[in-house]
Order: C-alpha cells, then sequence, then structure tokens
C-alpha cells in the first residue's frame, strides 16, 4: 500500500464551481498536513498545513483533516481560472525531521 | 520576495557522465534539501543537509549521489555516474528551520525552487 494517495485526475471544473482534493494515507505518524500548487515549469508552492485534525480556512480554500480515516481534503470555493494548477497532498511525521512525503498530484483546471 | 534559484533549467547529459546540479537557496535559511520527480509520478525527498553534514537521507540516495555546500551560497547535487532512470525533474528546497511547528510555535516553510530537469540518454 502506497503511504499517500491522491487521485491524479485530471480534474476539471467551470468558473466558480467548489472543487475538492483529496489525500488518504497509510502512515499513522503523519502529524502535518500540507497542501502545495504547483504551476507549469515552477517549484511546489505551499498553499496550507494544517496539525492533526480538524479545518483550516484561509480566503476560498479549506483543508481538512481526519486523522481517524488517514483522510485529508482541500476545497477550493468560488474557482478561479488562475486555480488551474496541479495540487500537491505532502505529510511529514512529528519525529522524522522535515522530509516531506507527497501525494501524486491532482492537475485541476478551472475553465472561464 | 527571496525564492530559491536552480541552474540549469535543462541538463542533457549521456549515460555514465557526471552532473552536477546547482542551487541557490534564501539567503538566510539554514536547512537544504533535494527531491526529484520523474515524469508522472510523485515528488520524492532525496536527502537533507544542514551544518555542512546529511541530516536525513532516503533510499534512493545511494552513493552515486552525493551534496555540498561548497562555499556561503551554493547547494550543489552530484550524481557520479548517471543512469537512465535518473532523468527526472530536481527540486531543491530550503526552511529557516526544521524545528516542530509545535515546539517552535509557528511552521517553517520549505521553499522550492522552479527545478532542473535531467534528461539522461
Amino acid at each position: 500500500q502506497k503511504e499517500v494517495e491522491q487521485d491524479p485526475g485530471p480534474l476539471s471544473v467551470p468558473e466558480g464551481a467548489i472543487v475538492s482534493l483529496n489525500c488518504t494515507y497509510s502512515n499513522s505518524a503523519f502529524q502535518y498536513f500540507m497542501w502545495y500548487r504547483q504551476y507549469s515549469r515552477k517549484g511546489p508552492e505551499l498553499l496550507m498545513y494544517t496539525y492533526s485534525s480538524g479545518n483550516k480556512e484561509d480566503g476560498r480554500f479549506t483543508a481538512q483533516v481526519d486523522k481517524s480515516s488517514k483522510y485529508i481534503s482541500l476545497f477550493i470555493r468560488d474557482s478561479q481560472p488562475s486555480d488551474s494548477a496541479t495540487y500537491l497532498c505532502a505529510m511529514r511525521e512529528e519525529t522524522s525531521g522535515s522530509r516531506l512525503t507527497f501525494g501524486e498530484g491532482t492537475q485541476l483546471t478551472v475553465n472561464p | 520576495e527571496p525564492e530559491v534559484t536552480q541552474t540549469p533549467s535543462h541538463q542533457v547529459t549521456q549515460m555514465g557522465q557526471e552532473v552536477i546540479l546547482r542551487c541557490v537557496p534564501i539567503s538566510n535559511h539554514l536547512y537544504f534539501y533535494w527531491y526529484r520527480q520523474i515524469l508522472g509520478q510523485k515528488v520524492e525527498f532525496l536527502v537533507s543537509f544542514y551544518n555542512n553534514e546529511i541530516s536525513e537521507k532516503s533510499e534512493i540516495f545511494d552513493d552515486q549521489f552525493s551534496v555540498e555546500r561548497p562555499d556561503g551560497s551554493n547547494f550543489t547535487l552530484k550524481i557520479r555516474s548517471t543512469k537512465l532512470e535518473d532523468s527526472a525533474m530536481y527540486f531543491c528546497a530550503s526552511s529557516p528551520s526544521w524545528t516542530l511547528p509545535r515546539l517552535a510555535g509557528k511552521f517553517y516553510e520549505q521553499y522550492f525552487g522552479p527545478g532542473t530537469r535531467l534528461t539522461v540518454t
């Protein structure tokens, strides 16, 4: 079983739609959960991070973590064409330093 | 805004040749990383580096790989004898710290460079 699984998509939505991106994981030691955005020919850029279970909101973005189900989500409200990118979930353990374990990435296109 | 830079953007090399990928981390950062992404696959951790030594390395980072901070600004990844399967995008990242957010009271982000695309023929 892969440590982190993410549906690679591609996902295509109309402008203004609510987008839901998800990852599942198998390593119970993961404590920090991140979402990165990656535009074509660029490196990953941190969008949001959460520690432990719960929700975190930042503008149009909401990150959700359910540790009991080993499931994390990123919701994008009122999606814009500029949100078109690849979204990567990433996780790290409490004690293993700063190694990030990434999902495969979901390619999102928001159509005007 | 400070950013991580990487050179070259694209490197083509023949199998068996040595390559050096270069990175300039953000100037006040202390922790440096290399990740790679084979086309169509996930970003994978290779190595982390602090205080002129390797902090952690993955199973991918075997004896063919080495890292160095030759001066105060550059951070390099060397692959001694490249294989076809080394073809990938290589990302450098830097962070001001790796201290656990829970202890530090804040989260220290890893800032990624734009990557070097390595093609081994």
